[in-house]
């Protein structure tokens, strides 16, 4: 059974066009993480909540905002996709610090997005 | 800032055919170090860790990995490789104390038949 869940699998939308991506989870996680991924490129963390407490990286434009409502749900927003959004976004979860398994990354299916 | 090196963008390989993934990482006090596989249009699928203990780490379908914290590296094994074993391999480290994961650049494996 799927434990971290991204909808829709993939979305294409227009330039300038508002698109919201969204990640649930059952594994009662405390952080949840959203990545970006371009072609035969790595993973790259846009950021991350650790509960309610949003972390951005340095690098993230403005342009990527996150909310997360409740521990299950969390959405990544594109205020004005342009044509260098389009990528695989991953959505991740994982226990806090103090747990026993040192923050293992558990990662949903991801969305594929398209920005015509 | 942690940095890994995966030096190797593609690797073909034919069925039963040993190969070895490279993973080298920049150094740190304490890490956690992980590989993650990726089919296409999937997400990462977590193949192995190394948090701490032995340094030798083996996953389910038969790759392992050894931690080498003097050559700081943690490369991926498997001695006979499948078809289905075609996928993008990412090498990742976690600094000690942190909750972010750096990840490598990926190898993509081919097993041809």
């Amino acid at each position: 059974d799927a434990m971290v869940i991204q909808n829709p699998r993939y979305q294409v939308t227009q330039f300038g066009k508002p698109v919201t991506l969204s990640c649930s989870q059952t594994l009662n996680h405390n952080v949840m993480y959203w990545y970006q991924q371009k072609s035969s490129q790595a993973p790259k963390l846009l950021f991350h909540y650790y509960d309610k407490d949003f972390n951005n990286e340095a690098d993230t434009p403005d342009n990527f905002q996150s909310r997360r409502p409740n521990t299950s749900f969390c959405f990544l927003d594109i205020r004005s996709p342009g044509l260098g959004d389009a990528a695989m976004y991953l959505c991740a979860t994982s226990r806090d610090l103090s747990s026993g398994d040192k923050n293992i990354q558990y990662f949903g299916a991801g969305t594929r997005l398209s920005v015509l | 800032a942690q940095s890994v090196t995966q030096l190797d963008s593609q690797v073909p390989v034919f069925e039963e055919a040993p190969v070895e993934l490279r993973c080298n990482y920049s150094s740190s006090v304490s890490v956690y170090l992980f590989w993650y596989v990726q089919y296409p249009n999937q997400g990462l699928q977590l193949l192995l860790k190394y948090l701490s203990g032995s340094t030798l780490v083996e996953s389910i379908n038969g790759f392992e990995a050894e931690f080498n914290k003097s050559q700081t590296s943690f490369h991926l094994r498997k001695p006979s490789v499948h078809i289905s074993d075609t996928a993008e391999y990412f090498c990742a480290v976690m600094k000690g104390g942190s909750e972010k994961l750096v990840f490598g650049k990926g190898t993509k494996l081919t097993v041809n038949p």
